[in-house]
């Protein structure tokens, strides 16, 4: 069954430093969704793709953080530098297009504390 | 704008009992409602959807929930807990239409007791 992969599962930086998470989707999959889901939290949506273009980054603050899909597959999602408050599990999904009619897929998570 | 509304952060109910948990919602506009579980060191996965077709809603694992309008609802139950069941489970809402942008409530932990 496929399943959208991440890496790295586990990041541990200073504040700072820079960040970096990889992601990619269901093949074939159009649209590509970012998500910040803080500890006793829901996910919260940071960005969302169609193909290769930003659709909504209206929640990434993008003082510090950049989100890439530049060949419309795997995406990229940066933080530079990292602060305390970034402290979270960074949620990657994709769904073959976008509306709420079609399912999203999610990712294991990349699992990120900043001290 | 929408939001939901998990009525229970913790829920514990002992294996072979049924399960209940609470999710009410709010929205300007006909919306789309789900359902996700999210296991310990797994992504999250859908039960369920409403999409404006059947009230009464089956999804995996032998969970069900019934939208009711007249009360801004959208519950999830299952007859009969299994300990495989013990997951964080999320209630989310989109609109119809427009960005279709999913707003995740806060989340139920649901434990299971042998």
């Amino acid at each position: 069954e496929a399943e959208v992969a991440q890496s790295p599962r586990y990041k541990i930086t200073e504040k700072s430093q820079a960040v970096a998470f990889w992601c990619d989707p269901i093949s074939g999959h159009a649209t590509l969704y970012w998500y910040r889901q803080i500890l006793g939290q829901g996910p919260e949506l940071l960005v969302q793709f169609q193909d290769e273009s930003v659709v909504d980054d209206s929640q990434l603050p993008k003082d510090r953080f950049s989100a890439e899909r530049l060949k419309g597959v795997d995406s990229t999602l940066k933080i530079q530098p990292a602060e305390l408050g970034d402290s979270a599990m960074y949620l990657c999904a994709s769904s073959r297009t976008s509306g709420s009619y079609n399912e999203q897929f999610f990712g294991p998570g990349t699992r990120l504390t900043v001290l | 704008a929408q939001s939901v509304t998990q009525l229970d952060s913790h829920v514990s109910v002992s294996e072979g009992t049924p399960v209940l948990l609470r999710c009410n919602y709010s929205s300007s506009y006909s919306p789309s409602l789900f359902w996700y579980v999210q296991h310990p060191n797994k992504g999250l996965q859908l039960l369920l959807k409403y999409t404006s077709a059947a009230t009464l809603v089956k999804g995996i694992n032998g969970f069900e929930a019934e939208f009711k309008k007249s009360e801004t609802s959208f519950h999830l139950t299952k007859p009969s807990a299994h300990m495989s069941d013990a997951a964080e489970y999320f209630c989310v809402v989109s609109p119809n239409f427009g960005n279709e942008k999913l707003t995740f409530g806060t989340g139920t932990r649901l434990t299971i007791i042998p």
